[in-house]
């Protein structure tokens, strides 16, 4: 069976620090990849998605960046925080039948 | 341009009762039509997912109908338990595998 890591699960950092954010994937090969912000009673948004290592697709300009170095390892990176970019930070992977995405337990991610 | 509907924003029910969601969308070309449940501080989990020649799909107590003719699709909750608060969320893919979420239906069943 496929399971979908992400880590930390909360995380709180100052403005202008970096963020790392960590998305795993298990039991499953060549997934496409996705990550997705959830402002406070929003809805989600689609901020990257990836086809395969070291293929990235930014859907909307920000600050952050995402990586993916490892098959089943997707990251998500930013230089210098902003206020902004406090959110929850959910990861997802496609099945294979190509329109079934299934989320990660999600990053709660909070910047003072 | 694509866009998912639902209502109402949020609902209060008492245990026992049953309850309908709505979702609205305008994405074309039309693919499939998901419905999820997220609890809070968690990550969405799928209830059901439908296909344009599918109009209806039960998950237990959920069952989820689609009327791909005039685009809106409703999540059915039956006999609510605590269980059921959350936040239920529509998402409609297109034929290019992009996905519009709705902003989602915040239950809440009190006992």
């Amino acid at each position: 069976s496929q399971t979908i890591h992400q880590w930390p699960a909360t995380l709180v950092q100052p403005v202008g620090s970096p963020l790392s954010l960590e998305c795993t994937v298990e039991g499953t090969s060549n997934p496409n990849l996705y990550w997705y912000r959830q402002a406070a009673g929003r809805g989600l948004q689609l901020l990257f998605y990836s086809v395969g290592i070291g293929q990235i697709s930014s859907e909307v300009p920000q600050n952050l960046s995402a990586s993916r170095p490892q098959d089943r390892q997707f990251i998500l990176s930013s230089k210098k925080l902003l206020l902004s970019d406090s959110g929850f930070y959910l990861c997802a992977w496609e099945g294979d039948r190509g329109y079934e995405q299934y989320f990660g337990p999600g990053t709660r991610l909070t910047v003072t | 341009k694509n866009q998912v509907e639902q209502s109402p924003q949020s609902l209060i029910i008492l245990e026992g009762k049953n309850c309908t969601l709505q979702c609205n969308y305008t994405v074309s070309p039309f693919s499939n039509l998901r419905w999820y449940k997220q609890d809070t501080g968690r990550g969405p989990v799928s209830l059901t997912i439908m296909t344009f020649s599918e109009n209806t799909k039960s998950n237990g107590r959920y069952t989820a109908t689609l009327d791909a003719d005039t685009k809106q699709s409703s999540l059915h909750i039956t006999a609510s338990q605590l269980s059921d608060s959350a936040s239920y969320i529509c998402v409609v893919g297109n034929a290019g595998n992009m996905l519009t979420f709705g902003g989602g239906t915040r239950l809440m069943v009190k006992p």
